[in-house]
């Protein structure tokens, strides 16, 4: 089982770029969301979905866009890319909003220069 | 304001040495707290769900439990393979909205040999 499927995993870009961080999941799962890990900070909530054309904005949504066409695709944009958004981030599915059914995936490390 | 604190950061133990990791929590209504495992390198994975004081599940060498401020997770007779950063999140009762899970910092445990 493929699970959740980040790409890419590893990106440079430059301020001011534009780029879109891919997350496919194949669970058939109706919630998808993206966080963001930062070094001394916990998971930050960026965008959610629960469902496909339904998105909603979590803690930190600000320079990031989502959309949810399809049930198993969930694109996370960086409009304008800045230092302050260099992160780890992940993916994850779930089959409820229940923290207990959640699948993350491996994580796309972004660096911003 | 939901939050979720672990102690210590970082924890060394020879292996065999039991120990605990602690997560105090203040969250207005527990739907449920969650305990996850990080590997270097990869997205965090499910551990435990516990949902009210008193409760205690098991798996192998880890047992959490659960009080109405903090929950423990207890490791007995660690090997090498426990190595990785334990993650805690709460997840909070919201009226019609998404329950979102806000996650502690975690603890980095290494176990040496």
């Amino acid at each position: 089982n493929a699970g959740v499927t980040q790409t890419p995993k590893f990106q440079v870009l430059k301020t001011g770029q534009s780029m879109t961080l891919q997350c496919a999941q194949d669970m058939n799962h109706e919630y998808m969301s993206w966080y963001r890990q930062d070094p001394g900070m916990g998971l930050r909530l960026i965008h959610y979905s629960v469902g496909a054309g339904i998105t909603d904005q979590g803690e930190v949504p600000n320079g990031y866009n989502v959309s949810r066409s399809t049930t198993e695709d969930f694109p996370l944009r960086l409009l304008s890319a800045a230092p302050s958004q260099t992160s780890v981030y992940f993916c994850a599915s779930s089959y409820d909003s229940s923290g207990n059914t959640i699948y993350f995936g491996e994580g796309s490390w972004l660096t911003v220069v | 304001e939901d939050q979720v604190t672990q102690s210590p950061e970082a924890l060394r133990l020879q292996e065999g040495e039991s120990s605990s990791l602690n997560c105090s929590y203040t969250v207005s209504g527990l739907r449920g707290l969650f305990w996850y495992r990080q590997d270097p390198g990869k997205g965090p994975e499910f551990l435990f769900t516990l949902y009210s004081a008193g409760e205690e599940k098991e798996k192998e060498r880890l047992k959490a439990t659960l009080t109405k401020k903090e929950s423990f997770l207890h490791i007995t007779a660690p090997k090498p393979e426990d190595s990785a950063t334990y993650l805690c999140a709460v997840q909070a009762h919201r009226r019609g909205n998404t329950d979102k899970l806000i996650f502690g910092t975690g603890t980095r445990l290494q176990v040496f040999p």
